[in-house]
């Protein structure tokens, strides 16, 4: 079966520094991969996805991704954290095990809420 | 703001009610997707529709129902309420039902259930 993996339930840095939100995933068959933001009372906001491709993967708000197949993950980062990223962040992967096959709905990690401080 | 649309923003009402939540998709998607979110379980997917039609079924409960009508909106009917039920519940709509597809949220319900 599908599943992701956020193994930190809280993240901390500082204004200014990077930051790496970490996912791991495990799927059967090739893995499609999204990162969406969640901030306090909204909805998910799409960040970024891997289908195929360039490992590494850039998307809203300057953040980006790396995909590693080896190590079976797909970390978020940002150069330079802003206090206005402080949100909870949602690794998912594609589902398609109801589907038969192709289509799918997401599959969500728990959360990681990022906090930068300034 | 995604263009996801989801009526009401928050709903109370008490155990063994019934009520039905709103989503109307992104300008010409053809998929809805249901989600709840909870504290204990996260975020679960309930159900998909596409063009009308349901697709999948996911973690979703006897007493819950959805349906997607001919304009493409989406209503997904909870009934005879629990405590448990309380949660945002969310829907996303995405252009088809590819894997590849992006799906965009709508800001949810908060249903409290009392």
């Amino acid at each position: 079966a599908q599943s992701v993996a956020q193994p930190e339930d809280q993240v901390n840095v500082a204004e200014g520094n990077p930051l790496t939100v970490k996912c791991t995933y495990s799927v059967s068959g090739n893995p499609y991969l999204f990162w969406y933001v969640q901030y306090p009372n909204r909805g998910l906001q799409f960040l970024l996805k891997y289908i195929t491709g360039d490992n590494l993967v850039k998307g809203s708000y300057g953040f980006e991704a790396e995909f590693n197949k080896s190590q079976t993950s797909f970390h978020l980062k940002k150069p330079s954290a802003l206090v206005s990223d402080s949100a909870l962040y949602f690794c998912a992967v594609r589902d398609p095990s109801y589907y038969g096959g192709s289509q799918g709905n997401l599959i969500f990690g728990k959360g990681t809420k990022l906090s930068v401080k300034p | 703001d995604s263009g996801v649309t989801q009526t009401p923003k928050h709903l109370i009402t008490a155990t063994g009610q019934r009520v039905t939540l709103r989503c109307s998709p992104r300008s010409g998607d053809l998929s809805v997707y249901w989600y709840q979110q909870s504290l204990d379980q996260g975020l679960q997917f309930l159900i998909h529709y596409y063009n009308g039609e349901e697709r999948a079924k996911g973690n979703i409960l006897e007493r819950f129902s959805a349906q997607q009508f001919p304009d493409l909106h989406s209503e997904l009917n909870l009934s005879s309420l629990e405590l448990g039920d309380s949660a945002l519940y969310f829907c996303a709509s995405s252009v088809i039902a590819g894997e590849v597809d992006t799906q965009y949220f709508g800001p949810g319900t908060r249903l409290t259930v009392l």
